[in-house]
């Protein structure tokens, strides 16, 4: 098993451009996460999917999108990107309540 | 919504000692409080939580408190080794999904 992968690991963009975070796990897990990860301010939630079919805004969803594919695969969509949105990126996932999350080896974006 | 706070910021012990990492959190509809360990470049992992109904949980040289009432919740790590070098994280959660990250501990064991 892969576990949860995410593509791509590295992007580099420029202002105002932009692109889709791709993630996908093979865990058969109902629930899928996408947070953001700054220095000194820990993991917030962007947005998150507990089932197929549904989605929320989590603490920082301003300047994204998602997309449920379809139970395996959840992506992360910046319409517009600005140098505010320079992060590293991570995607989880999880079986509706066992609590714990698995992580995604995350991207590394950053904007000009 | 939920605010979580987390102290210290940074922790360096000496090989052998007890680490103890402290969490404060302000809703209190929350009822889940997990702990991920994030070692340097790699993805966070979990490495104990407990549930409101639980006052204290330990797992080898790791145990978690909750006080409810107080609304914290602590991290003990005992007889610290090199490999507990790492940022650890507390969360709290009222439904296993949103949950809400503390800015981070780390951690530094000293041989």
């Amino acid at each position: 098993n892969a576990g949860v992968t995410q593509t791509p690991k590295f992007q580099v963009l420029k202002t105002g451009q932009s692109m889709t975070l791709q993630c996908a796990q093979d865990m058969n897990h109902n629930s899928m996460y996408w947070y953001r990860q700054d220095p000194g301010m820990g993991l917030r939630l962007i947005y998150y999917s507990a089932s197929e079919g549904t989605t929320d805004k989590g603490e920082v969803p301003n300047g994204y999108n998602v997309s449920r594919l379809n139970k395996r695969e959840f992506s992360l969509r910046l319409e517009s990107a600005a140098p505010s949105q320079t992060s590293v990126y991570f995607c989880a996932s999880s079986e509706i309540r066992s609590g714990e999350q698995y992580f995604g080896p995350g991207t590394r974006l950053t904007v000009t | 919504g939920e605010n979580v706070e987390q102290h210290p910021s940074t922790l360096s012990v000496q090989e052998g000692d007890s680490a103890v990492i402290k969490c404060t959190y302000s809703d209190s509809a929350s009822n889940y409080f997990p702990w991920y360990k994030q070692e340097l470049g790699k993805r966070p992992q979990l490495i104990i939580d407990i549930r409101s109904n639980v006052g204290e949980k330990k797992d080898q040289r790791i145990a978690v408190t909750l006080n409810k009432t107080a609304k914290h919740f602590s991290l003990h790590i005992t007889e610290t080794q090199p490999e507990d070098s790492a940022v650890y994280f507390c969360a709290a959660s009222p439904n296993d999904y949103k949950l809400s990250f503390g800015a981070g501990t780390t951690v530094t064991v000293r041989a």
